[in-house]
């Protein structure tokens, strides 16, 4: 069965600090990542997703992720965080040869302080 | 707005009411799916439906029935509720093509409240 951890459960920076949030999966197979964020009081949203192709993905708000297959990791990253990224952030991922679910991991909280 | 609109927003009920979540999405999807979202657990998948089909029920209670009528609406109908299933219960859909499944687009939400 498939499984994705997010190895951190709260992360609180500065603004302009550098971010990169921890994702690792396990599947034996081909999968697909998916990125997403909830921001305080609004629904789940897709900031970014690989297929495939290109391992670093570029996504909305200046996010990007790079899917590292022999690590099983999609970690996502933004050079300067702003306060208005504050949100939880979600791992999820699926495989791409069958039918199966989306699997999230448990979110990761991001507090950005001025 | 993502397309998916979810009705109510909040629900507070007793143990021994009957209520229904309703989810529709104007997106043209195909594949509608209930999560339930608690404090510090995971996103937990419910039910999903293809083609108005039920093709997953990750072993929920069946104090939760699921209803689909049309590929764009989804039911969640609740009776007999216990505390412990107060939770963000998500509607999501996306477009299955073939064996693979599409992006998952979410509604906000019904936060409920069991008492």
């Amino acid at each position: 069965a498939q499984s994705v951890s997010q190895h951190n459960h709260h992360v609180i920076l500065s603004e302009a600090a550098s971010l990169e949030l921890g994702c690792n999966y396990s599947y034996g197979g081909t999968v697909n990542l998916f990125w997403y964020v909830q921001y305080p009081g609004q629904h789940l949203q897709l900031l970014l997703k690989y297929f495939s192709g290109d391992p670093l993905v570029k996504g909305i708000k200046g996010f990007e992720a790079e899917f590292i297959k022999s690590k099983f990791s999609f970690n996502l990253r933004k050079p300067s965080v702003q306060w208005s990224d504050t949100a939880e952030y979600f791992c999820a991922v699926t495989s791409n040869s069958g039918n199966t679910p989306l699997v999230f991991g448990k979110g990761t909280r991001l507090s950005v302080i001025a | 707005e993502t397309g998916v609109t979810q009705t109510p927003r909040h629900l507070v009920m007793g143990m021994t009411n009957k209520k229904s979540l309703k989810c529709e999405q104007h997106l043209g999807h195909n594949a509608m799916y209930w999560y339930k979202q608690s404090a510090k657990k995971p996103l937990e998948l419910m039910f999903v439906y293809n083609f108005k089909e039920q093709t997953e029920n990750n072993s929920v209670p069946s104090r939760f029935s699921p209803e689909c009528p049309n590929s764009s609406h989804l039911f969640l109908h609740l009776h007999t509720l216990q505390p412990e299933d107060s939770a963000l219960y998500l509607c999501a859909s996306s477009q299955v093509s073939g064996l693979a499944e599409g992006t998952q687009y979410f509604g906000p939400g019904t936060r409920l409240l069991v008492l």
